[in-house]
């Protein structure tokens, strides 16, 4: 299993507003920045969120990031089928010395 | 524009070796942190291991440290993974990535991704 819990599926209706959490610890996320990723099945991740709540220039900013203590969220706001895809929370973990990934959350536009 | 374009994968038999390569193009190579991350068939990403810019500066996943080496040639706009001792475990799509913050997670470009299969 992965050092950080994601939920393995969410869905909405577009439109709506979903959000996708992700859980970790004390060596990870509380003392490092989080980073989201976007992965359309059979294409290469795309960066969503980094440092916890910035977005890479064209990302619009429908999507957002946020963390507090040990968990990080990932939210979307007026949902896009084309939003369809499976997405990914990651960051450094000062223990392992290693950068850990969720284990993504695929999120349907119903 | 930025390109990473990775190859070297293909079909292996347990026990076996294999290198991977990825060529950089369109930034200056040299200036950023550089990671291996794959993906079996089906599930979630894997960081591999990554390589600070002057390759001085170099970690490992559990899952094959001693067995997989990351490198760097700065002159070539390159970066490589030495894959020995492999085992099925180790099928995946292999992705370059770089790390445009040196902060370790925060891959901005990704290549297109090279197949290993071990069998």
């Amino acid at each position: 299993q992965s050092v950080l819990t994601q939920p393995p599926s969410v869905s909405a209706a577009p439109g709506q507003k979903v959000t996708i959490s992700c859980s970790g610890s004390s060596s990870n996320i509380r003392h490092n920045y989080v980073s989201w990723y976007q992965q359309v099945p059979g294409t290469a991740p795309k960066l969503l969120i980094y440092e916890n709540n910035k977005r890479p220039s064209g990302i619009p900013d429908r999507f957002s990031g946020s963390k507090s203590g040990t968990s990080a969220t990932l939210g979307i706001t007026g949902l896009q089928t084309g939003d369809e895809a499976d997405y990914y929370c990651g960051t450094w973990d000062s223990s392992l010395r290693a950068v850990v990934f969720g284990g993504g959350t695929k999120l349907t536009a119903l | 524009q930025v390109q990473l374009v990775e190859s070297g994968g293909g079909l292996v038999k347990p026990g076996g070796s294999l290198r991977l390569s990825c060529a950089a193009s369109g930034f200056i190579f040299s200036d950023y942190y550089m990671s291996w991350i794959r993906q079996a068939p089906g599930k979630g990403l894997e960081w591999v291991s990554y390589t600070s810019s002057s390759g001085s500066v170099i970690y490992y996943a559990d899952s094959v440290e001693g067995r997989f080496t990351i490198s760097r040639d700065n002159a070539k706009n390159s970066l490589y993974l030495q894959m020995n001792s492999l085992r099925a475990e180790d099928t995946a799509v292999y992705y370059c990535a770089r790390d445009f913050l040196g902060a370790a997670a925060d891959f901005d470009y990704w290549g297109q991704g090279t197949l290993v299969t071990v069998s």
